[in-house]
């Protein structure tokens, strides 16, 4: 059973419009939110992140909100651009419990010109 | 340079064949960890390590070994390949403080035949 999931495996929008990436998640332990973004070939890299104790955090174009009592999160991207192409990845975790980071399947992005 | 780094970046083998993955971060992160990445599935825990010596199992462990014995180093074994254990590898490594992150390496693609 997933705990974190991201029920859109694909989205795409066009350039310079908001794109709206859909996390859920089961386990209402989890208390630290991580979005990745990868490219092909290349590793996931650290985009964004929100404690729970907050329920937004922005970061440039990036912003998250959390919903903690819908178990829900979501990166905002705007305005979306061409390099945003990638697939992103949802993750959590119980802070100070192990370090045990669970990923969502992910959803890939493309911006189109 | 600082980071953290994967050998070999693609490997192919055949079924029965021992396979081993190594991982080298110079970050000096307590944590590291292996994922296998798969279309639908995402990232999915193999094995983690909280320091030298110390490992765990993660979601999919089956059909692999890891060790330890230095902080920097985390290879994993694959003890008789099996064409499902065809994936991408990534090794990660993170501290063991409040709200870390994960940092990947490039990855390692393997095709078992």
């Amino acid at each position: 059973d997933q705990q974190v999931k991201q029920n859109s495996p694909s989205l795409s929008v066009q350039e310079g419009r908001i794109s709206i990436l859909n996390c859920d998640y089961t386990n209402s332990m989890f208390d630290y939110f991580l979005w990745y973004k990868k490219y092909p070939a290349e590793g996931p890299t650290f985009l964004i992140s929100i404690s729970s104790i907050k329920d937004k955090n922005e970061d440039g174009r990036f912003t998250v909100f959390l919903n903690k009592s819908a178990k829900h999160l979501s990166l905002h991207i705007v305005p979306s651009q061409p390099g945003d192409s990638a697939v992103y990845f949802c993750a959590a975790y119980r802070d100070n419990y192990g370090q045990n980071f669970v990923f969502g399947p992910g959803t890939r992005l493309s911006v189109l010109p | 340079d600082a980071g953290i780094t994967q050998s070999p970046r693609y490997k192919i083998t055949e079924t029965g064949r021992q396979v081993t993955l190594m991982c080298h971060q110079t970050w000096s992160h307590s944590y590291m960890f292996w994922y296998r990445q798969d279309l639908g599935h995402g990232l999915r825990l193999i094995y983690y390590s909280a320091a030298a010596d110390i490992t765990d199992k993660g979601e999919v462990p089956d059909g692999y070994v890891v060790s330890r014995s230095k902080t920097e180093n985390f290879p994993l074994t694959l003890e008789s390949a099996t064409r499902s254990q065809t994936s991408v590898y990534f090794c990660a490594s993170s501290g063991q403080g409040r709200n870390e992150k994960l940092f990947f390496g490039s990855g390692t693609q393997l095709s078992v035949l």
